[in-house]
């Protein structure tokens, strides 16, 4: 079955960056597009962006252009967001999902990884 | 950004139905999505371009709307449902969500 396994909590200091990973199995990786969403602590849903893997265009949410950067490796199957110049407001859960087409909706999600910012 | 307004928090007893809206500040077709979360889980995809059923999940959850006023609907509610619901809409660029529909138990 369609899986996406992210990588583990992270607490990382102010001004730093982190890099993210969601490594997918159970589908054609190059074929789906790849989101990556926020949740701030008792907050909704924001979307950061996607990458599609097949060719390794990106499109961001403009609020998050110059936070985020989202990469993928096709031999690995893991696509990876990184998060620069770390503030407590990006102290959150960040999910990765896929979709199936440009305009998809979020069929398949990963368990999430908890970002902390803190000195 | 499209805004997207979602009623507030419902109380409900098992059995009962209950209807969540939310409405667009601008028109998103039928490109209007809903999701449960429960408590420390991911979010998980309940109903697709407003009124698709996606794999897995009962029929008991429908969606309905277009345009910009949206309706999903859980009849007859059951325990296991006490979440956070949301829609999110793909039809614009961002992609947005809805704040969130939280329905606990009477």
């Amino acid at each position: 079955q369609i899986q996406l396994q992210q990588s583990g909590t992270e607490l990382v200091k102010p001004a730093s960056s982190v890099k993210i990973s969601c490594k997918a199995s159970g589908y054609a990786f190059t074929s789906n597009y790849i989101h990556w969403i926020r949740q701030q602590p008792g907050n909704g849903l924001e979307w950061i962006g996607w990458i599609y893997p097949g060719n390794g265009n990106t499109k961001y949410n403009q609020k998050f252009d110059g936070k985020a950067t989202l990469t993928a490796d096709k031999s690995s199957s893991t696509a990876y967001m990184q998060l620069s110049s770390l503030t407590s407001e990006d102290s959150a859960v960040y999910f990765c999902a896929g979709s199936y087409g440009y305009g998809g909706w979020f069929a398949y999600w990963g368990q999430g990884t908890l970002v902390t910012v803190s000195s | 950004d499209t805004v997207l307004t979602q009623s507030p928090a419902l109380a409900v007893s098992p059995g009962e139905r209950v209807t969540i809206s939310c409405r667009a500040s601008e028109s998103v077709s039928t490109l209007m999505h809903w999701y449960q979360q429960k408590p420390g889980q991911q979010p998980k995809l309940l109903i697709y371009k407003a009124s698709n059923l996606a794999s897995g999940v009962p029929a008991r959850f429908s969606g309905s709307g277009s345009g910009t006023d949206f309706t999903f609907t859980i009849d007859p509610v059951e325990a296991d449902d006490i979440a956070t619901y949301y829609c999110q809409q793909s039809w614009n660029s961002p992609r947005t969500f809805g704040g969130g529909t939280k329905v606990e138990l009477k």
